[in-house]
């Protein structure tokens, strides 16, 4: 059974139009978090919630809007879409948002064109 | 915040040779240091974590080990095969509420046949 699974894998859009990527995890967890992995590879946290609340809000601009429904869910809006948003987007989840081992969902590669 | 960084970026070596990766953060107040291996269009997994108040950890053929005064840490892997090729990312997180976890900038590890 997959543990975080995210929808869609990949999303090829064009400039100024809005989106969303939704994430679920099976495992039980409090935390869900998400990612976005530039081209080179870095890693960097966007935001990161705890039983339904926001916890970490990084420097995102306002354009991403998180929402989560309920502790498994945790969905990823993205208004005005432009190029360099392009990027692959990880969701994860944690038992708890105090330093335990996230889990990695397969990513959702978005292409803004 | 912290910052962390990780070197090599590239890394070859013959399978059978060990790989060395090393990481150092910049705040002395952190006190878990996970390491994730992602492998081609996949999520970042788990493969072996430290917390500060030990300095070495080994599972099987990888083990990390921590300098708290140098702030420091590495991965060894031994005895490597063709499937520890991937991308390795290191990462540091403080005890405080609402940690986040911030990675390195990842080491693409390239086992030689």
């Amino acid at each position: 059974d997959t543990a975080v699974s995210q929808t869609p894998k990949y999303l090829v859009t064009q400039m100024g139009n809005d989106k969303s990527i939704k994430c679920e995890q099976n495992l039980g967890h409090d935390t869900m978090y998400w990612y976005k992995q530039d081209s080179k590879k870095f890693l960097k946290i966007m935001f990161s919630y705890n039983n339904k609340e926001l916890i970490i809000n990084e420097t995102v601009p306002n354009r991403f809007s998180p929402k989560s429904p309920d502790k498994a869910h945790l969905n990823l809006h993205i208004n005005s879409l432009e190029l360099g948003d392009s990027a692959v987007y990880f969701c994860a989840s944690s038992f708890h948002h105090s330093n335990y081992e996230q889990y990695f969902g397969p990513g959702t590669r978005l292409t803004v064109t | 915040g912290e910052n962390v960084e990780q070197h090599p970026s590239t890394l070859s070596v013959q399978e059978g040779d060990s790989a060395v990766i090393k990481c150092t953060y910049s705040d002395s107040a952190s006190n878990y240091f996970p390491w994730y291996k992602q492998e081609l269009g996949k999520g970042p997994q788990l493969i072996i974590d430290i917390r500060s108040n030990v300095g070495e950890k080994k599972d099987q053929r990888i083990a990390v080990t921590l300098n708290k005064t140098a702030k420091h840490f590495s991965l060894h892997i031994t005895e490597t095969q063709p499937e520890d090729s991937a991308v390795y990312f290191c990462a540091a997180s403080p005890p405080f509420g609402n940690e986040k976890l911030t990675f390195g900038t990842g080491t693409r590890l390239t086992i030689i046949p």
